[in-house]
């Protein structure tokens, strides 16, 4: 099976702009989570998505949004960038809620 | 915080040598969950263990949980030079898939 992807897998944007980060699982998995890696504040939660419901949102502001389609792949948008959002973004899949997750390779974001 | 404790933060071992790394977590929990992330990149699904399981192994790993202490704790036994890199716990508290990493412990095993 194939693992999960990401695209793009690096992304340069300036302040102030909107990016969309897309997610797809491993195929059969129905659940999707979005982390956001960064060397000060580690690996946090982002959101969870079962079957096109948002499940959980972490502590984040309203800037950032996701969504889940019929066919289990996510995006996540995040839009107004700001510098702190440089981030490595990973997304994970699982068979279902309180499975093993699975990792994605991530999008490295640089916002300048 | 709900983000649980890595120890040590760092550990430089020989080639041949055990490591262990320890994590502790705050709230009770579904399952335990640990990862290993080589220079930024993807992190790589290594064992899960549930609550009420209290050991698991595979390969040269084994991971023991303890909830009565909420730790847990991760051994790779005969390490190898590509063992290098940083290991991760992540908790799942209650019915989600939400997951709570640690600050992880940056391995290195030298040749």
């Amino acid at each position: 099976k194939a693992g999960v992807t990401q695209t793009p897998r690096y992304l340069i944007k300036t302040r102030g702009q909107q990016v969309t980060l897309s997610c797809s699982p491993i195929s059969g998995h129905r659940s999707v989570s979005w982390y956001q890696q960064t060397p000060g504040q580690g690996l946090q939660f982002l959101f969870e998505y079962f079957s096109e419901t948002q499940r959980n949102k972490g502590n984040f502001p309203g800037r950032f949004s996701g969504r889940q389609f019929s066919n289990s792949r996510s995006e996540m948008n995040v839009s107004t960038l700001e510098l702190g959002d440089s981030a490595l973004y990973l997304c994970a899949s699982s068979l279902a809620v309180r499975d093993e997750q699975y990792f994605g390779p991530g999008t490295r974001l640089t916002v300048t | 915080s709900q983000q649980g404790e890595e120890d040590p933060q760092a550990l430089s071992i020989q080639e041949g040598e055990n490591a262990t790394m320890n994590c502790s977590y705050k709230t009770s929990i579904n399952n335990l969950q640990w990862y290993r992330q080589n220079s930024g990149r993807g992190l790589v699904h290594l064992i899960l263990i549930r609550s009420n399981e209290r050991e698991k192994h595979s390969g040269r790993l084994r991971v023991t949980l303890d909830t009565s202490k909420k730790s847990s704790s991760l051994l790779i036994t005969a390490s190898r030079a590509a063992d290098t890199a940083s290991y991760f716990c992540a908790t799942a508290p209650g019915n989600t898939g939400k997951l709570i990493f640690g600050q992880g412990t940056t391995l290195q095993v030298k040749p």
